[in-house]
Formats: C-alpha cells, sequence, structure tokens
C-alpha cells in the first residue's frame, strides 16, 4: 500500500511569490491535514480537509489556503511569500471520520523562501 | 489552552533503556501519540494510547500515562543507534479533526 506523496519534495521561491503544494493521501484514507515545521514555531496545524470540506482551521494567514478534490487529493497555497514561510510542509491522512485514528505523515515538502 | 512541553535532548547508551517524558495541558485529550522524525524525513508514527488507559506496550515501547498530572512518557527497552531521531509527543486537540498539538521534540542521541 502506497504512502502518503507529496510533491515537490524541495522548491526555492522568492519573496512575493506564490506556491501550490501537492498532497497524494494513502488509498482509501479521505481526510487529510497540513502541517507546518520550522525550527523556531515546530509543527503547526494548517488545516484539515474531509470529503472536500475544511473542518478545522489553525492560526495561520488568510495567505495560506488548501483544498480537496473529490479523489481525497489535496493542494494547500501560500501567496505572497514571506521569508518566514520557508518550512518543512507536512501532509497527513487518516482513514477515520472522527477524532481517533492515526494520522500517517508524507515526507514534506521543503520550501525556501529567498 | 494548548500546550505540550518536552526535554529537548536525551542521550543514552546502546542497549540501555531511554525514557522520553512530555506534559500536556488539555485535560480533554482523547489519544495522546509518540512520533519519531529522522533527518530530512516525515513523521513516522510510533504508538497512541486512549486516554483511559494508564500504559501501553507494543515490542520495545511502552508508554505510560499519568492523566491527573498530564504526563506522558515513552520508554525505548535496549535502545539501538537506529533509535536515534527526533521523538514528538503530540496530543489530539479537543475539538477533534486531526488536528494535533505536538511538543518541540526530543532529540534522543545513541552512544556505544
Amino acid at each position: 500500500k502506497a504512502g502518503v506523496t507529496q510533491t515537490p519534495r524541495y522548491l526555492i521561491k522568492t519573496r512575493g511569490q506564490q506556491v501550490t503544494l501537492s498532497c497524494s493521501p494513502i488509498s482509501g484514507h479521505r481526510s487529510v491535514s497540513w502541517y507546518q515545521q520550522t525550527p523556531g514555531q515546530g509543527l503547526q496545524f494548517l488545516f484539515e480537509y474531509f470529503s472536500e470540506t475544511q473542518r478545522n482551521k489553525g492560526n495561520f494567514p488568510g495567505r495560506f489556503s488548501g483544498r480537496q478534490f473529490s479523489n481525497s487529493r489535496s493542494e494547500m497555497n501560500v501567496s505572497t511569500l514571506e521569508l518566514g514561510d520557508s518550512a518543512l510542509y507536512l501532509c497527513a491522512s487518516s482513514s477515520r471520520q472522527a477524532t481517533t485514528g492515526e494520522l500517517f505523515f508524507g515526507e514534506g515538502s521543503r520550501l525556501t523562501v529567498l | 489552552g494548548e500546550d505540550v512541553e518536552q526535554s529537548l535532548f536525551l542521550s543514552v547508551r546502546e542497549g540501555d533503556s531511554s525514557v522520553i517524558n512530555c506534559t500536556y495541558t488539555d485535560s480533554s485529550s482523547t489519544y495522546l501519540y509518540w512520533y519519531k522524525q529522522e533527518p530530512g524525513a516525515g513523521l513516522q508514527l510510533l504508538t497512541y494510547i486512549f486516554s483511559n488507559m494508564d500504559m501501553k506496550q507494543d515490542q520495545r515501547l511502552t508508554v505510560l500515562l499519568n492523566k491527573k498530572d498530564k504526563h506522558l512518557s515513552l520508554r525505548i527497552a535496549d535502545t539501538q543507534t537506529g533509535d536515534s531521531a527526533i521523538y514528538f509527543c503530540a496530543e489530539m486537540f479537543s475539538g477533534g479533526y486531526n488536528k494535533l498539538i505536538f511538543g518541540a521534540g526530543t532529540r534522543l542521541a545513541v552512544h556505544p
């Protein structure tokens, strides 16, 4: 069974640009969550989607957005990039509708903003 | 409030037991988790415990939960060099929907 796949794995952008990251969950998983990992702030929850609906959102500015498609694949977008957006962005999928399931993480997309 | 705290560093000798500690604040958390992260990799779920349990054992891993003190620990028996990694404690946010609150991570170094 394939794991969670995130693309691209690495990317470099400049301030002011925008970026789109993609996440394919484990087959059959319908919940996708996104997390940002930085040395200073650690791991922080961005948002969670289930059946194309955002169910929960973390404390991030509106520049951070996401969506989920009917095949459960998810994308997140960051507009008007800032230096502080440099981070490892991790996607996780879960097979449970309720808040009981384990989250399975991908390898992450490492974004560097210059 | 939402907060999870861990010590940042632990060094152990190969073959010894490692104990990584964590405290959390949300008393209504239903699940608590331990994740492992190796360099350049994502997070690997090691184990989790439901809040009505005191202990869970899974091969070399033992999780202890003291709900009164909001204290969680992970014991790794017979620690090996391959166990060197960062270990994250996390609680499931009581509001649900797969929002985990992570600690800062404990870097475990295993030396011969």
